[in-house]
């Protein structure tokens, strides 16, 4: 149960797009589409903002969107906002009932 | 509205137990999998346990596997998470989460606000 890899900073202006990568093996991200990113603000619980791959729970901003290529699962922003800024995770299920985390990637909106 | 409702966090010494427990309520408990995920201070998420909604299904990550056991009580809408041989590196704050759809391991669509759990002597 390795963690995924994220980037640990990502920033861009207001109305600019963002991309965070989240990179697994073949024993994850390669092999299930059962991706999901989260959204953390300081002290704060995770907000679920995409589900398998690219589907987006009820309420999540249209500006949000997933992605997957191979071993590699990607999260993009457009139109940036000042309460985008926020930490970012992506986890993945693992096979074996397991699932796993990257370890996080902060968004700065400059 | 759904609610998680963690407790049983508290100050613990290191190689002795807790239990913690997660209230819910505002869904159909006994139709999703439930999940533990905790966050160590200044650190990321990382997933601890998952159970299915049958408790046919049991995960565990391989820190805490053969020392935490989760369980769950549909009748009294409740999830658990038994903690044996508690560690340093077992500080964190647990969070219980709710599946977003009906099978194992898809994703976490609602959070509590977490219990802290701090072992040190």
């Amino acid at each position: 149960q390795s963690a995924l890899t994220q980037p640990a900073s990502v920033s861009g202006s207001p109305g600019q797009s963002i991309t965070i990568s989240c990179t697994g093996t073949s024993s994850d991200v390669g092999t299930y589409s059962l991706v999901s990113w989260y959204q953390q603000h300081p002290g704060k619980a995770p907000k679920l903002m995409i589900y398998e791959v690219n589907k987006r729970p009820s309420g999540v901003s249209s500006r949000v969107s997933g992605s997957k290529s191979g071993n590699t699962a990607s999260l993009t922003i457009s139109g940036l906002q000042a309460e985008d800024e926020a930490d970012y995770y992506c986890c993945s299920y693992a096979g074996r009932s397991t699932l796993v985390f990257g370890g996080g990637t902060k968004l700065t909106v400059l | 509205e759904v609610h998680l409702v963690e407790s049983g966090g508290g100050l613990v010494q290191p190689g002795r137990s807790l239990r913690l427990s997660c209230a819910v309520s505002g869904f159909t408990f006994d139709e999703y999998a439930m999940y533990w995920v905790r966050q160590a201070p200044g650190k990321g998420l990382e997933w601890v346990s998952g159970i299915s909604w049958n408790s046919g299904t049991l995960g565990y990550a391989d820190s805490v596997k053969g020392r935490f056991t989760i369980s769950r009580d549909n009748a009294k809408k409740s999830l658990s998470l038994q903690m044996d041989s508690l560690r340093a590196e077992d500080t964190a704050l647990y969070y219980c989460a709710k599946d977003v759809s009906r099978s194992f391991g898809d994703a976490f669509d609602n959070w509590g606000q977490g219990t802290l759990v701090t072992v040190s002597s």
